[in-house]
């Protein structure tokens, strides 16, 4: 079945250093979304790409869907211990349902 | 505005036991889900609910049931607990079934002895 699996699984930083988190889709995604859970609590959304190739910016947040609309990267520039917390990329189901699958998660720790 | 509300926020349940969690939102959103998440696991969507009057399998579905009763809540039945169903539980909802961001309640945390 279809599958969105993350990059790293855990990554452990410094303060200031910069980070990235990786998502690749088994099939052809229509759009994807992230989201950001705090250790304790829940995903909330950061943002949805949604055209081939497409940059979008939020602060020191990167956020960049494929050219092939298959993988998506999340890169933060000079993290903060506010930055803590487990980053999931979630994209449809196959056509016809309203699902949608979350990868994996990436779990970020900054040391300060 | 609450936003998407959930009980209990914790529970413990003997094996064969059943239990009813409730989930209610406030922003008039056509979509509901419901999701479990374990550790390493991410975020498994169980039943979901397109649109008031509607409901769907997810990938998760095996030992559970669920009913809108209405375009505010979503409850989520499990009849026989198992330990396997051990986790968080995660209620959602969005403004429509695709493409839209999902606002997430505050969790279950559920163990099964």
């Amino acid at each position: 079945g279809q599958q969105v699996m993350q990059i790293p699984q855990y990554q452990h930083v410094q303060e200031g250093e910069d980070f990235t988190t990786y998502c690749n889709s088994s099939t052809t995604l229509s759009n994807i979304q992230w989201y950001k859970q705090r250790p304790g609590g829940h995903p909330v959304f950061l943002i949805q790409l949604v055209k081939s190739g497409e940059v979008k910016k939020q602060k020191r947040l990167t956020f960049q869907f494929g050219e092939a609309k298959k993988n998506s990267s999340l890169h933060i520039t000079a993290t903060q211990t506010t930055d803590v917390g487990t980053y999931f990329c979630a994209g449809p189901g196959k056509a016809g349902t309203y699902k949608y699958i979350f990868g994996t998660g990436t779990r970020l720790k900054v040391l300060a | 505005n609450a936003g998407v509300t959930q009980t209990p926020k914790f529970q413990v349940l003997k094996t064969g036991q059943s239990m009813t969690l409730q989930c209610a939102q406030d922003m008039n959103h056509n979509s509901m889900y419901w999701y479990r998440q374990d550790p390493g696991m991410g975020l498994r969507l169980i039943y979901y609910s397109a649109s008031e009057g509607t409901t769907d399998k997810g990938e998760v579905p095996n030992g559970y049931n669920v009913s809108r009763l209405n375009k505010r809540e979503f409850s989520l039945r499990l009849e026989s607990a198992a330990p396997s169903q051990t986790s968080v539980y995660f209620c959602a909802s969005s403004e429509g079934p695709r493409g839209h961001e999902q606002f997430f309640g505050p969790g279950t945390r559920l163990t099964v002895l």
